[in-house]
């Protein structure tokens, strides 16, 4: 069984840089099998994808948010973080890490796809708070 | 890809059917594989989204029976049949198509 555990401070001043971190149990960010996922979610605009790091450090982020997101992997911690720069009151939200496994579908014997499956197992999530 | 859900809340009684439709923006069929990449999730407050279905219509493990998903393309129904006090929630469907990776605005099941 997967464990996801976020970590981070829970008050962020405008401008700054947000840190989390994700610490993972059960599993290993090391795995070429899955992806590694920050999201948020507001009031305001509900569930929000930021990116997610897989194969030890390749990345994919939300457009709407590559521009100050960074997300690295500690694999000697099995550890996953999120920083996200020059933030405002509308970064304020409930970030969760999650995990994406990999589906792989064969519809022969020499041609199969995969990617990423659907979120199956995330942490409990941690509110960040964005004021002066 | 937006992903739109209806209605936006509803209430139902007791053993009673639960209906939930989710739309997206354009397909999600993947055609070479004919699977649809959208998955449906359960949120109960303080809690994060557990999956309940994926590839539209397969429950995860340990998901009851009463729920059930179908629909292929871009229209999709997330069915509870027979409301438990336990399934009131937040339920949101979800693409994993193409990215960004989105999810519906959810949509809040209360007893009647």
């Amino acid at each position: 069984q997967v464990q996801l555990q976020e970590s981070g401070p829970g008050l962020v001043k405008p401008s700054e840089t947000l840190s989390l971190t994700c610490s993972v149990s059960g599993g290993s960010v090391s795995s070429a099998n899955d992806y590694w996922n920050w999201l948020r979610q507001s009031p305001g605009k509900g569930l929000e994808w930021i990116g997610y790091i897989y194969n030890s450090g390749s990345t994919k982020y939300n457009p709407s948010l590559e521009s100050r997101v960074t997300i690295s992997v500690d694999t000697s911690k099995n550890q996953f973080s999120l920083r996200l720069n020059s933030v405002t009151a509308a970064d304020t939200a409930i970030y969760y890490c999650a995990r994406q496994s990999t589906f792989r579908h064969c519809i022969s014997s020499t041609t199969c796809y995969t990617g990423p499956n659907s979120f199956d197992f995330w942490g409990q999530g941690t509110l960040v708070s964005v004021s002066s | 890809i937006v992903m739109t859900q209806s209605p936006d809340s509803l209430a139902v009684s007791l053993g009673e059917r639960a209906t939930i439709n989710c739309k997206s923006s354009q397909s999600v069929l993947y055609s070479s594989t004919n699977k649809n990449y959208l998955s449906w999730y359960q949120q109960k407050p303080g809690q994060p989204p557990k999956l309940l279905l994926f590839w539209a219509s397969t429950r995860d493990s340990g998901v009851p029976d009463r729920f059930s998903g179908s629909g292929s393309g871009t229209d999709f129904t997330l069915t509870i049949n027979g409301l438990q006090a336990e399934d009131v929630a937040v339920y949101y469907c979800h693409q994993h198509y193409e990215g960004p990776w989105t999810f519906g605005q959810g949509t809040k099941v209360e007893f009647k």
